[in-house]
């Protein structure tokens, strides 16, 4: 069974600092992809960042890059300048087929 | 472009109660999801749809049914509804050209079983 880890339930930051939200997966496959969705106060769920696991290069999206580790199934999202608006939960996601989700972190960005 | 829309927004049932969450997408997307989102929990594929009259089910499909009769809407089905249905849904849809491609959600309905 493919299962995502999000072992850091809640964290905090402050307003223009780095923060790295932790990802670990299990899985067989060799071909699959990793997102981190984010879903604020509002409920929505939004997408921030993806991989494809045959590239070995990392995702970078503005303020948004990963740390892709396959042969230790590491998937970390970093957040730089974080910003008042970054505060939500994070889910990382996997797929090879289906979507699995963890069970996210919610990230509280302090001014 | 509304995407992903989902009705209702927020519901109550009562035990055993039946209802129809109603999902619709305007982006010709082959590929329909429903999740369902439990308290401090991440989501939960229930069932999901590869185009018009195929489905399939997900990690969790016991006590839900859908149906796919067109591109554009996904019902998803609660016959009898009982208190572990208690639960936030979410629709998605993602277009065809590869499991890349990232899911567009809906807004979610709140669903409540008193």
């Amino acid at each position: 069974a493919q299962t995502v880890t999000q072992s850091q339930p809640e964290m905090s930051v402050q307003e223009a600092e780095t923060v790295t939200l932790s990802c670990t997966y299990d899985t067989s496959e060799n071909n699959y992809y990793l997102f981190w969705y984010k879903q604020p106060p509002s409920r929505q769920m939004i997408l921030v960042i993806r991989q494809e696991a045959y590239k070995q290069q990392n995702a970078t999206e503005n303020r948004f890059s990963v740390n892709f580790q396959k042969a230790a199934k590491s998937f970390s999202l970093k957040i730089s300048d974080s910003q008042l608006g970054d505060t939500a939960m994070y889910f990382c996601a996997f797929t090879a087929g289906d979507m699995r989700f963890g069970a996210g972190t919610r990230l509280t960005v302090k001014p | 472009n509304a995407g992903v829309t989902q009705t209702p927004k927020f519901r109550i049932l009562k035990i055993g109660q039946s209802m129809t969450l109603q999902c619709t997408q305007d982006m010709n997307h082959n590929y329909m999801y429903w999740y369902r989102q439990d308290p401090g929990m991440g989501l939960k594929l229930i069932y999901y749809s590869v185009g018009a009259g195929i489905t399939d089910k997900g990690e969790v499909p016991n006590g839900y049914n859908v149906s796919r009769s067109t591109t554009e809407d996904f019902p998803l089905r609660l016959e009898l509804a009982a208190p572990s249905q208690t639960s936030v849904y979410f629709c998605a849809s993602r277009p065809s050209g590869g499991l890349n491609q990232p899911q567009h959600f809906g807004d979610g309905t709140r669903l409540s079983i008193l």
